[in-house]
């Protein structure tokens, strides 16, 4: 069966620092997202891509972060200076079609910012 | 905003009982519900989905009710798991791309 993966699983890093966590979305899917969780909260929306550019993002998604689809597999998000707040689980997530349909998510990235 | 380390409401069963997780939804404009299931250290992995047009629809072992008249979404589990243990999130969208989940329920399978 198909998959989103992600790498790394786990990233440390220190504060200020920038990070890249990488995705390979499924291979057919044209929609491409960014969601993070907190340890013990709800999965909060970062961003979506689609046609080589973001449709739309979150209050979150700032100027620290950006988004890339480098090649025609791969989709990044990269952290320019990371902050301790930014430690969570992040995960991307691809779909078919955009909004009404299922997204499949990948196993995650743990960033911990220290 | 949300407290740090939010606890999460959570539902014990008995290994072959059924489990009925509630949502409750605010977005009146949201079109399309998916239930997930996350297990530790995991991605969220979708289950079953229903748009607004439906009030049911059944999977393998999964049922969702929406009742869009109180907003409020349900996922009910027949002849619970000890594999079905997780954290399980509701989400709705309305026709644009991100999802909005919720808080999730923790489901703990007991034998």
């Amino acid at each position: 069966e198909p998959e989103v993966t992600q790498t790394p699983s786990h990233q440390v890093t220190q504060m200020g620092q920038e990070v890249i966590l990488r995705c390979v979305p499924i291979s057919n899917h044209l929609y491409f997202y960014w969601y993070r969780q907190i340890l013990g909260q709800k999965v909060e929306f970062l961003v979506s891509f689609y046609n080589n550019e973001i449709s739309e993002k979150s209050e979150i998604f700032d100027d620290q972060f950006s988004v890339e689809r480098p090649d025609g597999s791969n989709f990044t998000l990269k952290i320019r200076s990371t902050k301790l707040e930014d430690s969570a689980m992040y995960f991307c997530a691809s779909s078919r079609v955009s909004g009404n349909t299922e997204a499949f998510f990948g196993q995650g990235t743990r960033l911990t910012v220290v | 905003g949300e407290s740090v380390g939010l606890h999460l409401p959570t539902l014990s069963v008995q290994e072959g009982d059924n489990s009925i997780i509630n949502c409750a939804y605010s977005n009146s404009a949201s079109d399309y519900f998916i239930w997930y299931k996350q297990e530790s250290g995991k991605g969220p992995q979708f289950i079953i989905d229903i748009r607004s047009n439906m009030d049911k629809r059944q999977g393998q072992r999964v049922t969702v009710l929406l009742n869009k008249t109180v907003k409020h979404l349900s996922l009910q589990i027949a002849a619970t798991q000890p594999g079905d243990s997780a954290v399980y999130f509701c989400a709705e969208t309305g026709g644009t791309d991100k999802l909005i989940f919720g808080t999730g329920t923790r489901l703990q399978v007991f034998p």
